[in-house]
């Protein structure tokens, strides 16, 4: 099973608000990660967790705060965010071991910021 | 910095018509290359793998790719095309980071699209 969960598929949020997308995966994969994507564009990284510590950060902007509460959930805090934040969120993950193992990824969250 | 470029950022054939997607790889090291498929507002879906071994790679759904070191490329062929193949294709590259993760970096994507 390589399946990866996000939710909510959708979200809708003002600039004043606080939400939280969700990713869980059950692959005893112990590598997690966080992308964004714009339309029309690949997949930009933004986090990395690796046995749920946070190994990269791409100079993601702190209204974007991961928390990694296990090993098969990841959660991705928004707060105050910018009408330019609207995009597909991918979750992804990975099993542990080298570059050569295949990132598995969700189907994405689709957020709009107004 | 390992680099992939995608050859293309559109491609339209016939149902039926051979599928060739191009990319080619910049990479110090041996790479580690996937091609990855996204329809329409959903995630990416693994298509195929290189790592180390046969050059000659097969994938699900048809599709298949050759690691060519002396060429640095590693593009994406299918036989026959289907109108179900109609989508974004990613090439990839990935390079190993702190811990038990990787990094990966993609291409610019190729939008396939296929006609009666």
């Amino acid at each position: 099973d390589t399946e990866v969960t996000q939710t909510p598929k959708h979200l809708v949020m003002g600039m004043t608000n606080k939400k939280s997308l969700k990713c869980e995966q059950h692959m005893g994969h112990r590598a997690m990660y966080w992308y964004k994507q714009k339309a029309k564009k690949p997949p930009e990284l933004m986090f990395v967790y690796s046995y749920e510590k946070l190994s990269i950060n791409e100079s993601v902007p702190s209204r974007f705060s991961p928390e990694c509460p296990n090993s098969s959930l990841l959660n991705l805090h928004l707060h105050a965010l910018q009408p330019e934040d609207s995009a597909l969120y991918l979750c992804a993950s990975s099993q542990k071991g080298t570059s050569q193992v295949a990132q598995y990824f969700g189907p994405g969250t689709r957020l709009t910021v107004l | 910095a390992q680099s992939v470029t995608q050859l293309g950022s559109h491609v339209s054939v016939s149902e039926g018509a051979l599928v060739l997607l191009r990319c080619n790889y910049s990479s110090s090291v041996p790479p580690y290359l996937f091609w990855y498929v996204q329809y329409p507002n959903q995630g990416l879906q693994l298509l195929l793998k290189y790592t180390t071994g046969a050059t000659l790679v097969k994938g699900i759904n048809g599709f298949e790719a050759e690691f060519k070191k002396s060429e640095t490329s590693f593009h994406l062929t299918k036989p026959s095309a289907h109108m179900s193949d109609a989508a974004e294709y990613f090439c990839a590259v990935s390079e190993g980071v702190t811990g038990s993760a990787s990094k990966l970096t993609f291409g610019t994507g190729t939008r396939l699209q296929v006609t009666l």
